[in-house]
């Protein structure tokens, strides 16, 4: 099956400091997700971005899918950031099934 | 909030025992996903339904069940449940179309005693 792999697996900043996510993935992909899990175990949408760059606020996302990855990028980080943050792809082929990565987890500290 | 709600938030029971978590997706949307997410599997894909009929299957076990009625709430039923069920369970809608973005819901944490 494809394969998401996510890093750095762990990431501490202090707060105001920008970061970069990385997500790799080892197949064709038409669904690609960011989300936020946060201290209450809550998944929170950030990004639908199969291919393309999007931002939102002192967030962005850009997944090159020809190449099989998607990075997303924080900036000006805040302690409300902390949390983990997923990528989960869908295959090609409209299969409906999100393949989650492992994860990052960020820590903001004051 | 995603519009996507979940019922109950916390269950405890004890192993060897049945229960049913509930979902009720966002208003429209016509797919139910399952997931769950332990300590030592990550999140992982159960199953979906869209529009009441089983769509695609992931690694759910035997003991599990689900379903989807016509009003389009979903129910996912653990048996015989096992220490190793402890996980928290998300249930995901996602509206009519190609592709789909799926909505999470704030899950159901279960505890097998």
């Amino acid at each position: 099956g494809i394969q998401v792999e996510q890093s750095p697996p762990d990431l501490i900043l202090q707060e105001g400091a920008n970061s970069t996510l990385r997500c790799n993935f080892s197949d064709s992909v038409n669904n690609l997700q960011w989300f936020h899990q946060n201290p209450w175990g809550q998944l929170i949408n950030l990004f639908y971005i199969p291919s393309g760059t999007k931002q939102n606020g002192r967030l962005s996302a850009t997944t090159v899918a020809t190449e099989r990855y998607s990075l997303l990028y924080i900036s000006s980080s805040q302690t409300t950031d902390s949390g983990v943050y997923f990528c989960a792809v869908e295959r090609s082929g409209n299969t409906g099934k999100l393949i989650f990565g492992q994860g990052t987890t960020l820590q903001v500290k004051p | 909030d995603s519009g996507v709600t979940q019922t109950p938030k916390h269950l405890i029971t004890a192993t060897g025992q049945r229960v049913t978590l509930r979902c009720s997706p966002r208003s429209g949307d016509l797919s139910v996903y399952w997931y769950q997410q332990s300590l030592d599997q990550g999140l992982q894909f159960l199953i979906q339904y869209y529009n009441g009929e089983e769509r695609a299957k992931g690694n759910i076990l035997e003991r599990f069940s689900a379903q989807q009625f016509p009003d389009l709430h979903s129910e996912l039923n653990l048996s015989s449940l096992e220490l190793g069920d402890s996980a928290l369970y998300f249930c995901a809608s996602s509206p009519q179309g190609f592709p789909y973005e799926q909505y999470f819901g704030p899950g159901t944490r279960l505890t097998v005693t």
